[in-house]
């Protein structure tokens, strides 16, 4: 069975780094066919890509606010870390991880999905 | 604006079929998934590499891809398919969502 659950800060303050672990089950970052991705979504509005892990370590981010974006995994603890820096209002989301499996014809596919943590930045 | 675009609203009857188109010049060479997002839940995978639809999602929901162009057909709409719904591609070693579509089934 796989799971994912989102942990981190309700609240930031602007300027502040948001952290945000994604703890995961049912699946290993050892296993090539698997991924994981950080992906937002601001009240009201639509989803937004944000950062991949892929099994071999190779990290992708979004273009737009790749300067501000760091993600790294940890296979011991079956957990992938989140960093977000410089948080704005604008920011405040709902963050969601989720796993990126590959499928047989080698395309990435986010077949599961954690709850979500809302964070909300203010002063 | 997005690099993916979807109407924003589709509205259908019961028992009717819902289609909500997604358009990008990346959709040319990149596989289509889609999500469905019910309020207050996380997205659910409904279709993926255009067509195939993941165990456990009913046969109503079926998918297409021509040219820059992927649809989402639902067929027999029941009312709780009302949702928003995103369909998703990879632009190289990064990832476009459309806007989403709410689908209202009245």
């Amino acid at each position: 069975q796989v799971t994912l659950k989102e942990s981190g800060p309700v609240l930031v303050k602007p300027t502040e780094t948001l952290t945000l672990t994604c703890t995961f089950s049912g699946f290993s970052l050892n296993d090539l066919r698997m991924g994981v991705s950080w992906i937002r979504q601001p009240p009201g509005k639509a989803l937004e890509w944000l950062a991949h892990i892929f099994s071999n370590g190779e990290r992708s981010y979004s273009t737009s606010l790749k300067s501000r974006l760091t993600i790294s995994g940890d296979t011991s603890k079956s957990q992938v870390v989140f960093a977000m820096a410089n948080m704005d209002p604008v920011d405040t989301a709902t963050y969601y991880c989720a796993r990126g499996g590959v499928t047989e014809e080698m395309t990435t596919i986010f077949d599961f999905w954690g709850q979500g943590t809302l964070v909300t930045v203010s002063s | 604006s997005y690099e993916l675009t979807q109407p924003p609203s589709v509205s259908v009857s019961p028992g009717q079929t819902a289609s909500i188109a997604c358009s990008g010049d990346k959709l040319r060479n990149e596989n289509v998934c889609w999500f469905q997002q019910r309020p207050g839940q996380s997205p659910v995978l409904v279709i993926y590499q255009n067509h195939w639809r993941p165990s456990g999602v009913p046969e109503r929901f079926s998918g297409s891809k021509s040219g820059n162009t992927a649809t989402l057909t639902i067929s027999e709409t029941q009312t709780l398919d009302e949702a928003d719904y995103y369909c998703q591609a990879w632009d190289s070693s990064t990832v476009l969502f459309g806007g989403g579509t709410k689908l209202t089934v009245l």
